[in-house]
């Protein structure tokens, strides 16, 4: 069945530094691929998606290139904020509707 | 006005009760989902209902039954609660063909059994 692998966290990092989370999926079929971001205490909001390979999904700095040769799409920021610290998730939806989430990755940056 | 609503926020109650937690989607959507995140974050679907129908229902134990009044609303009943139980429930919609199936979360009911 479908599958998201995401790298494992936690991942601590400086103000203005460069960010990257892993993600890697298995799929059959044509999947649409998601970064949603979960803020303390708060629900799952959707950060950027991408549905056909070679799309560039883009929001608030962050960026993610469907890769369908190496079935990635890792979220990329190149100045992470204070106000970025959440939990990062890579979601997967396959051709039957069915959504898959990677275990998240809990970011944490440091002034 | 709120996408997706869930309520209560939080809930507390004791093993061996019942209770129910309520979802209500304005987005028109026409299916609706039940998450459980874990103390891990771990996101776990439990079920999703389109057009009144269960069409995915994974590995939950029966004391969990999605109701679906209308196809705005997915409550969440739960029988006989277990301290397994605890954690955070969030209700999802989305709709077919649009977006390409993009999920729009409630802000998650947190629930503690003692």
């Amino acid at each position: 069945g479908n599958s998201v692998t995401q790298m494992e966290g936690p991942v601590t990092l400086s103000e203005e530094a460069f960010l990257t989370i892993n993600c890697t999926y298995t799929a059959t079929g044509y999947p649409s691929l998601f970064w949603y971001v979960q803020y303390p205490g708060e629900g799952l909001q959707l950060l950027l998606k991408a549905t056909k390979a070679d799309d560039k999904g883009s929001n608030k700095g962050f960026e993610a290139t469907y890769r369908k040769e190496t079935t990635s799409f890792h979220l990329e920021k190149g100045s992470v904020q204070v106000s970025d610290s959440a939990v990062y998730f890579c979601a997967l939806r396959g051709n039957n509707n069915d959504m898959r989430f990677g275990a998240g990755t809990r970011l944490t940056v440091k002034p | 006005d709120t996408a997706v609503s869930q309520t209560p926020k939080y809930l507390v109650t004791q093993m061996g009760n019942d209770k129910s937690i309520k979802c209500e989607q304005n987005l028109g959507h026409d299916t609706m989902y039940w998450y459980k995140q874990d103390s891990k974050k771990f996101l776990k679907i439990m079920f999703s209902y389109n057009n009144k129908e269960l069409i995915i229902n994974e590995t939950v134990p029966n004391r969990f039954s999605p109701k679906s009044p209308d196809k705005a609303h997915l409550n969440l009943h739960i029988n006989s609660l277990e301290l397994g139980d605890s954690a955070v429930y969030f209700c999802a919609s989305s709709q077919v063909g649009e977006s390409r199936g993009t999920q729009y979360f409630g802000p998650g009911t947190r629930l503690l059994v003692l």
